[in-house]
């Protein structure tokens, strides 16, 4: 099956400082999300960006489907960005719409 | 306009014993999900519905866990005998149907985290 790999696996961040989260995949996909889970176990969806370039306030997106990456760029981080963050992807032809689910970055930002 | 809802929030178990989950829907989510989230990992596919018949149950162990939406609405999802390895977070979600919709992204409820001792 398709394969999904986030990158780095942790993160530690000072307030105010700007990070770069990546997810590669293995196959060609209908569907990519980026999620954000918090300490209280919530899934908030971020992103949904099969491809191309989103933005939302400090957070954006890119997509480049034909290289099977995507990118989640946190600009100006609070400690409420704190959390794991998943990227989640949609094989092309699987049969259903089910994600497939990265291991996560941790996030976490000190004061 | 209200999110997933699920319950409980909490459950603890011993093993060999059953036990059942509830999701609601976001309104007019044709598509709902079950997915499994053991710790430290990211959420697994158990079964998807469509409406009230199954898409996809191809990673649900069938020997112990059942799931239903007889009515294409609320779904339950059963363990009967539960085994220690079940202890998890068991989230649903629901999406608009990708048959009728370009994007369908998927809205994720809170869960339900199970203690199986």
């Amino acid at each position: 099956g398709i394969q999904v790999e986030q990158s780095p696996p942790d993160l530690i961040l000072q307030e105010g400082a700007n990070s770069t989260l990546r997810c590669n995949f293995s196959d060609s996909v209908n569907n990519l999300q980026w999620f954000h889970q918090n300490p209280w176990g919530q899934l908030i969806n971020l992103f949904y960006i099969p491809s191309g370039t989103k933005q939302n306030g400090r957070l954006s997106a890119t997509t480049v489907a034909t290289e099977r990456y995507s990118l989640l760029y946190i600009s100006s981080s609070q400690t409420t960005d704190s959390g794991v963050y998943f990227c989640a992807v949609e094989p092309l032809g699987g049969g259903s719409e089910k994600l497939v689910f990265g291991k996560g970055t941790k996030l976490t930002v000190n004061p | 306009e209200a999110g997933v809802a699920q319950s409980p929030r909490y459950k603890i178990i011993e093993k060999r014993q059953s036990v059942a989950f509830w999701c609601n829907p976001i309104s007019g989510h044709a598509t709902l999900y079950w997915y499994q989230q053991i710790l430290g990992q990211g959420p697994k596919l158990l079964i998807q519905f469509q409406n009230n018949g199954v898409v996809d149950d191809s990673q649900l162990p069938k020997d112990r866990f059942s799931a239903e939406r007889l009515k294409g609405v609320d779904s339950t999802l059963k363990i009967q005998p539960a085994k220690l390895e079940d202890s998890a977070v068991y989230l649903c979600a629901s999406s608009l149907s990708p048959l009728t919709s370009a994007i369908y992204t998927q809205y994720f409820g809170p869960g339900t985290r199970l203690t199986v001792l």
